[in-house]
Parts: C-alpha cells; structure tokens; sequence
C-alpha cells in the first residue's frame, strides 16, 4: 500500500524484555517522527529524522530508548529492559517536506505495547 | 508536555446536528492542524490552517483561527455516526507538532 506502515501492530512483553517496533515511511518523505500515546492522551513526542539524520531525540523518556533510520527510510524504535509504564501505542508518522512538523504528516496505525 | 488543549474533552451529539470543538495554544504559531483518530487506528489528517488565515473549509469540516486569542475551533456540520472519533489539535511553530489531549466525539444515529 501507499501508506505508513507499522510492525508489528501488537506486542505483549514480560517486563525487562527488549522490543525492537519497525516504521516504514511513505516513499520518498524525508521526514519521520515517532510518538507514544498513553490511554486517553494525545501524541507525545519522541524522535525526529530527516533522512537518516536524527536531528531531536529529546523526547525520548530514557536512554532504554534508541531510534534508528540507516538508509532514511525504515525506522525502528527499540526499547530496552522494558518496564510497565512503557506501555503504550507507539505511533509513527512521515511528512514529504524538510520542515518536519510544520506540513500534513502521515500517521501508521501505531504498536500497541503491553507490558506485563 | 501538550501544548494544545482541546475543549470540552468529550461531546455526545445525534446524527444531523453540529459538532463544535475548541483548541487553545499557549506560545505563536506557524500553522494549526486537526485530525481525527478512529478507535485503535493512527491519526489522520484533516486541513491545516495557517498563521495568516483566518478560516479554512474542506467538505463538512470549517476550522477558524484567532491568533489574538491563541485559539481555533473545529465544525462539523451535518455530522453522521461515522464521525465518531477524536479529534486533536497539532500547534506547528517549530518543526515539532505538539498535540493535545483531543476531544472525544460521539455521534449518535
């Protein structure tokens, strides 16, 4: 398909697992962003590429979070030792322009990520 | 932290009539976004309104923007049960969107 596409859509962890959650971008978009989305909240920001440039990873909670674009354009977020209050949709999104959030971006339907 | 605060946090409408919601922002923008999410799935994008425009249509959707009052509503006209949703506000002034906590729409038919 066209879109943004996320894998996999659900994952259940024991606590102290790794997860590695993959994002494949709409070709061609040079920037891609990933948010976590608690139950009953909006987006919070994560991590932002352009390209395969990391340019703002000061949304990430802790350094048990890694985000990684190699050849900017698959991305995968990997959370380490993961504990419960990780529990969430994580969500990604890819945007055509250079300008990252200031034009139209593309949403997957998000890994929901239970932590038990 | 959100910057984006939508209000009210839930609206319960019948099918045909009007559905209004409100974001508020605290610091200048450069655009303002809205989209929908559907229960279980990613966000999809609705219009964007610039920091130059005062109102923008697209369909059933009518967004106004008020930079004096740092705040844009959202209409729905006509709205259908297919509506359901959350709706969220996206305020742009770096390249960071930073989104509210959305406004949960339920549409009755």
């Amino acid at each position: 398909g066209a879109g943004v596409s996320q894998s996999p859509r659900y994952k259940v962890a024991k606590r102290g697992q790794d997860v590695a959650l993959r994002c494949d971008p709409i070709s061609g978009h040079v920037s891609l962003f990933w948010y976590q989305q608690a139950l009953g909240q909006g987006p919070e920001f994560l991590t932002y590429f352009q390209n395969e440039a990391q340019l703002d990873k000061s949304g990430l909670p802790s350094d048990r979070f890694f985000a990684e674009r190699p050849e900017g354009s698959v991305s995968t977020l990997k959370i380490q030792r993961t504990q419960q209050e990780d529990s969430a949709v994580y969500l990604c999104a890819s945007s055509f322009d250079r300008v990252g959030g200031q034009e139209t971006q593309y949403f997957g339907p998000g890994t929901r990520l239970l932590v038990l | 932290s959100q910057q984006g605060e939508e209000d009210p946090q839930a609206l319960s409408i019948q099918e045909g009539e009007n559905a209004t919601m409100n974001c508020s922002y605290k610091t200048s923008i450069n655009n303002l976004q809205w989209y929908r999410q559907n229960s279980g799935r990613g966000l999809v994008h609705l219009i964007l309104i610039r920091s130059n425009e005062r109102e923008k249509h697209s369909g059933r959707l009518r967004v106004t923007l008020d930079t004096s009052k740092k705040s844009s509503s959202l209409l729905i006209t006509a709205s259908r049960a297919a509506d359901t949703a959350s709706y969220f506000c996206a305020t742009g002034g770096s390249y960071i969107p930073t989104f509210g906590r959305g406004t949960s729409l339920i549409v009755h038919p």
